[in-house]
């Protein structure tokens, strides 16, 4: 069964400074697509990026980028420069079956 | 290009009580999802529909849930005779099948059931 683990349930990071968050799934599928979205405290889920399980670069948007590593099945959110907006839970999540299935999230606090 | 949108946003029942939500995705997705979401954990897969066709349920939705699409637009999610087990977030999606491969989300109706 498919299966995302984010094994920091909470981190800290320096405004300016840039911040790793972990991700690793469990899949038997050959193809599949990676995403991270970001849940401010108001709650709603906001889509930052997305990697396929065949692309061979890994996926940047603005200040996020992805670190795909295939054969170790991790799929960690990079964010740089952070900014004070940058805290709030970040979600890990696999498309199986046309559907998402996520991790528990990470909180990121970044601290001025 | 508005949003996915969700009323209500907030919802406070007694337990027995039904409830509805409603949810308008991006006007040119054909794809909708509902999800349910408890404190400290990520969104669980509930339901989604291609256009008014409703093609998967999770074990998750009980009898007493029940989802809509009718004219492949806005869609509802009833609850019937809710149980306290219920309070939670429900996150409603949106996505356009053939396009890119996101899922955008609305801000969630939060239910609490006394």
């Amino acid at each position: 069964a498919q299966k995302i683990t984010q094994t920091q349930p909470g981190m800290f990071v320096q405004e300016k400074e840039a911040v790793t968050l972990d991700c690793t799934y469990d899949t038997s599928d050959p193809s599949y697509g990676l995403f991270w979205y970001k849940q401010p405290s108001s709650g709603e889920m906001i889509f930052l990026i997305y990697q396929g399980s065949y692309d061979q670069q890994n996926a940047t948007e603005g200040r996020y980028s992805l670190n795909f590593q295939k054969a170790r099945k991790s799929a960690n959110l990079v964010i740089s420069a952070s900014q004070l907006g940058d805290s709030a839970m970040y979600f890990c999540a696999m498309e199986y079956g046309n559907k998402l299935v996520f991790g528990a999230g990470t909180i990121l606090r970044v601290k001025s | 290009d508005t949003g996915v949108s969700q009323d209500p946003r907030h919802k406070i029942t007694k337990r027995g009580q039904n409830v509805t939500f409603r949810c308008d995705p991006i006007s040119e997705h054909n794809r909708l999802y509902w999800y349910r979401q408890t404190l400290g954990q990520g969104p669980e897969f509930l339901t989604y529909f291609q256009n008014e066709a409703q093609l998967e349920k999770s074990r998750l939705l009980s009898d007493r849930f029940s989802a809509e699409r009718p004219k492949g637009s806005f869609s509802t999610l009833e609850i019937q005779r809710t149980e306290q087990g219920d309070s939670a977030m429900y996150l409603c999606a949106s996505s356009l099948w053939g396009g890119t491969y996101e899922q955008y989300f609305g801000p969630g109706t939060r239910l609490t059931v006394t």
